[in-house]
């Protein structure tokens, strides 16, 4: 079975502080992950997915396969950045099925 | 271009009744994915559609199904609603442009209330 934990629902850092949102995973073979970010009263959207390996609104994520984690990291916190982000895992749930399984989500508040 | 829609917005039903709902996505886009969202269970997966194919589904019981349309819109259906499926019910649009470029969109959501 494969399993997202986002150990943090709320977390709230100073504008220019710098952002880490926690992600570890369970999964048994090569997982492909993703951020997702909701904005209030907007729609959810994807932020990254880490095959691309590309920074978006200046976060980046790296997968750590030994300790299983993609922390979401970003220098420095704008008040923009206040949103519920959610991490996602795409893994085989058996017989050439893909199952995408979300994490519980963390609020990021940025404090002015 | 025209992001995802989603109809209707919002529904109440009955227990044991059923619905559908319809999303269309955006235009040149295969892959359409169903979502559930609930306060206490979160985002949950339910299953994806591709050229009219069902090709990855969740862990939802047979009452939630859905179907694809030759021009890429979808349904999804649950039947004999209970009251654990009021949620707010997202679809997704996809495409993988290469193996290292790929785009996804959100409608807005279409709220079930099951009273």
């Amino acid at each position: 079975a494969q399993r997202v934990t986002q150990p943090e629902k709320l977390l709230s850092v100073f504008k220019g502080a710098p952002v880490e949102l926690k992600c570890n995973y369970s999964y048994s073979g090569s997982p492909e992950l993703f951020w997702y970010v909701q904005y209030s009263r907007q729609r959810l959207q994807l932020l990254l997915r880490h095959i691309s390996r590309e920074s978006i609104k200046g976060f980046t994520a790296d997968l750590n396969k030994g300790e299983t984690s993609f922390h979401l990291k970003k220098p420095f916190a704008q008040e923009e950045d206040s949103a519920m982000y959610y991490c996602a895992l795409s893994g085989n749930s058996g017989a050439g099925s893909y199952q995408l399984t979300f994490g519980k989500g963390t609020k990021l508040s940025v404090i002015p | 271009k025209a992001g995802v829609t989603q109809t209707p917005r919002y529904l109440i039903k009955t227990r044991g009744q059923q619905v559908t709902l319809s999303c269309s996505p955006i235009s040149g886009h295969r892959s359409v994915s169903w979502y559930q969202q609930t306060p206490g269970q979160g985002l949950q997966f339910l299953f994806e559609y591709f050229s009219e194919t069902q090709r990855n589904k969740g862990n939802f019981p047979g009452r939630f199904s859905g179907r694809q349309f030759s021009n890429s819109r979808s349904e999804m259906n649950v039947s004999t609603l209970e009251l654990g499926d009021s949620a707010l019910y997202l679809c997704a649009s996809s495409l993988y442009t290469d193996s290292n470029s790929y785009e996804q969109y959100f409608g807005p959501g279409t709220r079930l209330t099951v009273t």
